[in-house]
C-alpha cells in the first residue's frame, strides 16, 4: 500500500519548458517536503510546508516553487529548468506534533531529464 | 544549529561479518536521530530512530543503533551483514527544540557487502 506516491517516476522536459511533479499521501501528515537529490548525494531540502506555512530553503533558486492545496497533495514547479536541474525529486511527510516521532516517509522519487 | 556527520563514504565488509556505519551530530538542544535507507533509484526509507529512552535502538532488517550523548554519537550496527543489505545509509538529526519540522542529514555512506 503506497503511503507516499510520485507522479511521474520518470519526466523527461526541454531546456526552459515548465514541469511540474506531484506528490500524494495518505498518512494524513501535515508536512510534506521537496528535496533534490544528485548522484547518491544528501537529499537537499527545497522547501517544505508546515501545514499550510510555507518554508523556503534560503538557498532555494526563484525557478522552484511550490503548492500545497490541500493535506494531501503537494506539487513542485519547475518555471524553467535548466541542465543542472536533473536530479532526483523526493517528496516526504511527516507527523510533527506534541509526541510525534517525527521520521520522514519518502517517496520512490521523480528522475527528471532534461534535455 | 544542527549537524551530522557521517566520516566514511564507503565502507566494505564480507557477508555475515558485523558492520557498523557512523554518524556524530552536534545540536544546541537534545537530538532526534534517525537512520534511512536508500536503494538504487528509490526514495529513503526509515531504519530507526532514536527520541528518548534505552541508548540501544532497535529498528528493521536486523539493524541496531547506539545513541552516546557524551561522543555525540549515533552508529548505525548490524551483527551480520548481508549483500542485500548493500546500500547507501544517511544518518539524520532533528534539534527537540525546534518546530520547524526540519531534519539534516548526513552525506551519506555506500555499504558494500561482499559474498
Amino acid at each position: 500500500d503506497a503511503m507516499v506516491i510520485q507522479n511521474p517516476r520518470y519526466q523527461v522536459t526541454q531546456f526552459g519548458k515548465p514541469v511540474t511533479l506531484s506528490c500524494s499521501q495518505t498518512l494524513n501528515h501535515n508536512v510534506m517536503y521537496w528535496y533534490q537529490q544528485k548522484s547518491s548525494q544528501a537529499p537537499k531540502l527545497l522547501f517544505h510546508y508546515y501545514d499550510k506555512d510555507f518554508n523556503n530553503e534560503a538557498d532555494t533558486p526563484d525557478n522552484f516553487q511550490s503548492r500545497r492545496p490541500n493535506t494531501s497533495f503537494c506539487f513542485l514547479d519547475i518555471r524553467s529548468p535548466g541542465l543542472g536541474d536533473a536530479a532526483m525529486y523526493l517528496c516526504a511527510t511527516s507527523r510533527d506534533s506534541l509526541g510525534s516521532s517525527y521520521e520522514q516517509y519518502f517517496g520512490p522519487g521523480t528522475r527528471l531529464t532534461v534535455t | 544549529a544542527q549537524s551530522v556527520a557521517q566520516p566514511e563514504d564507503q565502507v566494505n565488509v564480507a557477508e555475515g561479518n558485523p558492520l557498523t556505519v557512523k554518524c556524530t551530530y552536534s545540536v544546541s538542544g537534545n537530538p532526534y536521530l534517525f537512520w534511512y535507507v536508500q536503494y538504487p533509484n528509490r526514495g529513503l526509507q526509515f531504519l530507526l530512530k532514536y527520541i528518548t529512552g534505552d541508548n540501544l535502538v532497535k529498528g528493521s532488517y536486523g539493524f541496531e543503533a547506539e545513541f552516546n550523548k557524551s561522543q555525540t554519537s549515533f552508529h548505525l550496527k548490524k551483527p551480520s551483514a548481508l549483500v542485500s543489505d548493500s546500500a547507501l545509509y544517511f544518518c539524520a538529526v532533528r534539534d527537540i527544540g525546534t518546530n520547524a519540522g526540519k531534519s539534516t542529514f548526513g552525506d551519506g555512506t555506500t555499504l558494500t557487502v561482499k559474498p
